[in-house]
């Protein structure tokens, strides 16, 4: 039982470059959410979905696109990348709302935007 | 909106000392307030969590009350260790509308001296 799993764990990217960052769960849960960490600042939700085939805009969502197609998949996609996306990205997942449940969350990814 | 306000750190204890750490909130409705803790290098776990007010939350010897005449959720910890050390973050899920996603503090970054 691996967790909440993220890849990769660190990358650089350059002004403009594209990417996808991939965290999975094997704990079959239904919400997922991805959050961005910033020095000096919270955890900001950026999208998350609550269940297969839906997603849904949380606190900083511009920027970025995520897809759901699959149960146990969360992606977070860059399609342009700017330095202010520089950041730790961290994904999470809960069986069902947050409210009710704990959110377990993966090792994170270090993204650096030059 | 929603926010959570923590102490700033970082906050350097001897073993054995008495912990603080002071968290308020400003939320509509009756939110559900958390403790996560985040080692170096990993993602943030739930320490303890409380749902309504007056409720005690607590876990490893941290505990944390909901107080929702002062809109505060202070850690404590009577006898602090080493092991201790890492940032604590306070966060709230509003039982209202909006997105599931926590609303998280800043984060205090604790250190345990020997």
């Amino acid at each position: 039982n691996a967790g909440v799993t993220q890849t990769p764990k660190f990358r650089v990217l350059k002004t403009g470059q594209s990417m996808t960052l991939l965290c999975a769960q094997d704990m079959n849960h239904e919400y997922m959410y991805w959050y961005r960490q910033d020095p000096g600042m919270g955890l900001r939700l950026i999208h998350y979905s609550v269940g297969e085939g839906t997603t849904a805009k949380g606190e900083v969502p511009d920027g970025y696109n995520v897809s759901r197609l699959k149960k146990q998949n969360f992606l977070l996609g860059l399609e342009s990348a700017a330095p202010s996306q520089t950041s730790v990205y961290f994904c999470a997942s809960s069986y069902r709302s947050a409210r009710s449940y704990e959110q377990y969350f993966g090792p994170g990814t270090r993204l650096t935007v030059t | 909106g929603d926010s959570v306000t923590q102490m700033e750190g970082p906050v350097t204890l001897s073993e054995e000392a008495f912990l603080t750490i002071n968290c308020t909130y400003t939320a509509t409705g009756y939110p559900s307030l958390f403790w996560y803790v985040q080692y170096p290098g990993e993602g943030l776990q739930l320490l303890l969590k409380a749902t309504k007010a007056d409720d005690k939350g607590s876990n490893k010897g941290f505990e944390a009350t909901y107080r929702k005449e002062t809109t505060s959720f202070h850690l404590e910890k009577g006898s602090v260790q080493v092991s201790d050390s890492a940032v604590y973050f306070c966060a709230l899920l509003n039982s209202g509308g909006g997105a599931d996603g926590l609303t998280f503090g800043k984060g205090t970054h604790l250190i345990i001296q020997p």
